[in-house]
């Protein structure tokens, strides 16, 4: 079976420090791993996803995310967090259909 | 601009009253997504379609129908049948059924 948790329902940091928002999935096979970004009353926009090439991820707006196997996670970074960060974000796993976490609030103070 | 165009942004339905949402794409994408977002529970399907003139009931179809007589258009029904409508709902695609998915901006259907 496959699943999706994201661990922190909401995330709180000061502006221009690290951003960290945590995703573990369960899948039984190798699947295709995105992250998505809403703002407030939008759609989701992709961030970025893994598709079994590079571990390491870049998405836009300079996150990152590092898929690992053997800790099956796929945690989304960002070196400096900025005000416009502020969104809430999915993590998504694709195998045969889209699988997507609750979601965490990403808050940044200022 | 190629897109996923939701319309309208807002809705406001009575109860027992049917309204369609429109969602069209212009990505020449094959499959196309409806979900139902409720705050606090991610993302729910409601149905999708990988292929003009075929769709495949989601996780939450009750209550909702649709129709793809166009690769370009997916139309959800929200019936009277569905016993809280009230949400936010999101149209995607994807070029083929197993790739990244492509969201428009969403219509909020509030009853009234």
């Amino acid at each position: 079976a496959q699943s999706v948790t994201q661990l922190d329902s909401h995330v709180s940091v000061s502006e221009g420090t690290p951003v960290l928002l945590r995703c573990n999935y369960s899948s039984s096979y190798s699947p295709s791993l995105f992250w998505y970004v809403q703002h407030p009353n939008k759609g989701l926009q992709l961030l970025l996803k893994y598709t079994s090439a590079a571990t390491l991820v870049k998405g836009i707006n300079g996150f990152e995310a590092e898929f690992k196997k053997s800790e099956t996670s796929f945690h989304l970074t960002k070196p400096s967090a900025h005000m416009s960060d502020a969104a809430e974000y999915f993590c998504v796993i694709l195998f045969n259909k889209f699988y997507f976490g609750s979601g965490t609030k990403l808050n940044v103070k200022p | 601009d190629g897109g996923i165009t939701q319309s309208p942004k807002y809705l406001f339905r009575k109860e027992g009253q049917n309204v369609t949402l429109s969602c069209e794409q212009n990505l020449n994408h094959d499959a196309m997504y409806w979900y139902r977002q409720d705050p606090g529970q991610g993302l729910r399907l409601i149905y999708y379609s990988q292929i003009v003139n075929d769709f495949q009931k989601g996780d939450i179809a009750e209550g909702y129908s649709v129709s793809r007589e166009k690769k370009e258009s997916f139309p959800l029904t929200v019936t009277s049948a569905q016993k809280n409508p009230t949400a936010f709902y999101l149209c995607a695609s994807s070029l083929k059924p197993n790739t990244e998915a492509f969201f428009g901006q969403g219509t909020r259907l509030t009853v009234v």
